[in-house]
């Protein structure tokens, strides 16, 4: 099994539904990470969470919200989606420490028709 | 913020052949890491290497920190290697920043 997990893998939704993306981890790490991937650019960082009480807002935060339900639960919210969020979105989990590695999921293709 | 270039930006290699990517950024950084986007979409770990050298089969990778840059090289390419490789930095307590990639094609 994955150490991080995401669900859906693929998902289409139409514009102006909610959708939630769901990431689980099983590093038991402290911090978790919701990036998005737009075609044939980098990852850019949506919202991240270095405990269960802390929420911090990344470079591109509008239009999204997440939950952090557990240590190993981060959750992700387009309350009404729009087709300009079709987008490859990845979590990512790292320990609390300065020097260390992150780890991703295998990413949720979400398209908004 | 901290700023992360890549280059080449595309390369296309015939199979068996050898490459280096660079990875270039702006400010001091404690953490670096070098993915490998396969044509799925995933990422996958290829190093975690803020400073040093350290070698995994055919690919090895080499930071010097003080000088702010980063190589990853592929030796004896194959299409397997295709897909993009990202450089990603972070910078004491600050969240990782990605470049912009590098995209390898290695033709049969």
């Amino acid at each position: 099994d994955a150490d991080v997990t995401q669900t859906p893998r693929n998902r289409i939704t139409k514009t102006g539904k909610r959708i939630m993306l769901e990431c689980s981890q099983t590093k038991g790490h402290d911090r978790m990470y919701w990036y998005r991937q737009d075609p044939g650019l980098g990852l850019r960082l949506i919202y991240y969470s270095f405990d269960v009480k802390d929420i911090n807002k990344g470079e591109i935060s509008d239009g999204y919200s997440v939950s952090r339900q557990a240590q190993a639960k981060f959750s992700l919210s387009l309350e009404s989606a729009i087709p300009n969020q079709t987008a490859l979105y990845f979590c990512a989990t790292s320990d609390s420490t300065e020097n260390t590695e992150a780890f991703f999921g295998q990413g949720t293709r979400l398209t908004v028709v | 913020g901290i700023q992360v270039e890549q280059s080449p930006p595309d390369l296309i290699l015939q199979e068996g052949a050898n490459s280096t990517l660079r990875c270039n950024f702006s400010d001091s950084v404690n953490n670096l890491q070098w993915f490998h986007q396969n044509p799925w979409g995933q990422l996958i770990n290829l190093f975690y290497i803020p400073s040093g050298t350290k070698q995994n089969g055919r690919l090895s990778a080499t930071t010097v920190a003080t000088e702010r840059y980063s190589l990853l090289y592929i030796s004896s390419s194959q299409t397997t290697d295709s897909g993009v490789y990202f450089c990603a930095v972070g910078h004491y307590g600050q969240n990782f920043v990605f470049g912009p990639g590098t995209r390898l094609s290695v033709l049969p």
